[in-house]
């Protein structure tokens, strides 16, 4: 059974200072993986889509890599701004492509002005 | 407008009545999904859908039906309410391609007095 683990579960950090989330998996056979982020209230929002044969994919600040054989992703923020502040959640969709989403259970993340 | 539409955003509704949340997205994306999330749980799967006519249970089922008699859209009906089925609610929908990820709807907060 797959199951996805996002650490640490919460972080503060200051403004500007660079940062890593992690997200590990269990089962390596993995279709693609997702991060999202859920600000209070909210509903979710796609940041990147990393597909499995991919080493990593950017947008702007932010910076995904995946490492299949290890079972492990990294979201690095870099230049962390208030506004980053939020719910950082990691999603694994399943080879054979079933199309279902197993997320981790989120790392909370503060930027302090 | 294109997207993915959840109704109604917040609902009230008494034990053991039936009540219907309703989602609809515009970009005819094969694979649909009702998640529900919870302090301490994370996001659950309750119900996916492949295609119109195709639904599969997720990893919480009980309590719920759904349907896709079409493409764009999957109503999650309770058939009759509990407390315990008080949570926020969120559909998501993805096309049948791994160059695209999840979308996700806004979310129904649902509460079973």
């Amino acid at each position: 059974k797959q199951e996805v683990t996002q650490i640490p579960a919460a972080l503060s950090v200051p403004e500007g200072e660079n940062l890593v989330l992690n997200c590990s998996f269990t089962d390596s056979a993995i279709y693609n993986l997702q991060w999202f982020r859920q600000d209070p209230g909210k509903g979710l929002t796609s940041l990147l889509l990393i597909q499995s044969s991919q080493r990593e994919q950017t947008s702007g600040r932010l910076n995904a890599s995946l490492d299949k054989s290890s079972g492990r992703s990294t979201l690095y923020i870099a230049a962390s701004q208030p506004g980053d502040s939020a719910t950082y959640l990691c999603a694994v969709i399943r080879a054979g492509n079933t199309g279902k989403l197993i997320f981790g259970q989120g790392t909370t993340l503060q930027v302090k002005p | 407008d294109a997207g993915i539409t959840q109704s109604p955003r917040y609902k009230i509704t008494e034990t053991g009545r039936q009540v219907t949340l309703m989602c609809h997205q515009t970009w005819s994306h094969s694979y649909m999904f009702w998640y529900r999330q919870d302090l301490g749980h994370g996001l659950r799967l309750i119900y996916y859908s492949a295609a119109a006519d195709i639904t599969d249970k997720g990893e919480v089922p009980d309590g719920y039906v759904v349907s896709r008699s079409k493409t764009e859209n999957f109503p999650l009906t309770l058939e009759s309410a509990t407390r315990s089925q008080t949570s926020v609610y969120f559909c998501a929908s993805k096309s049948a391609d791994r160059f695209h990820g999840y979308t996700f709807g806004s979310g129904t907060r649902l509460t079973v007095v």
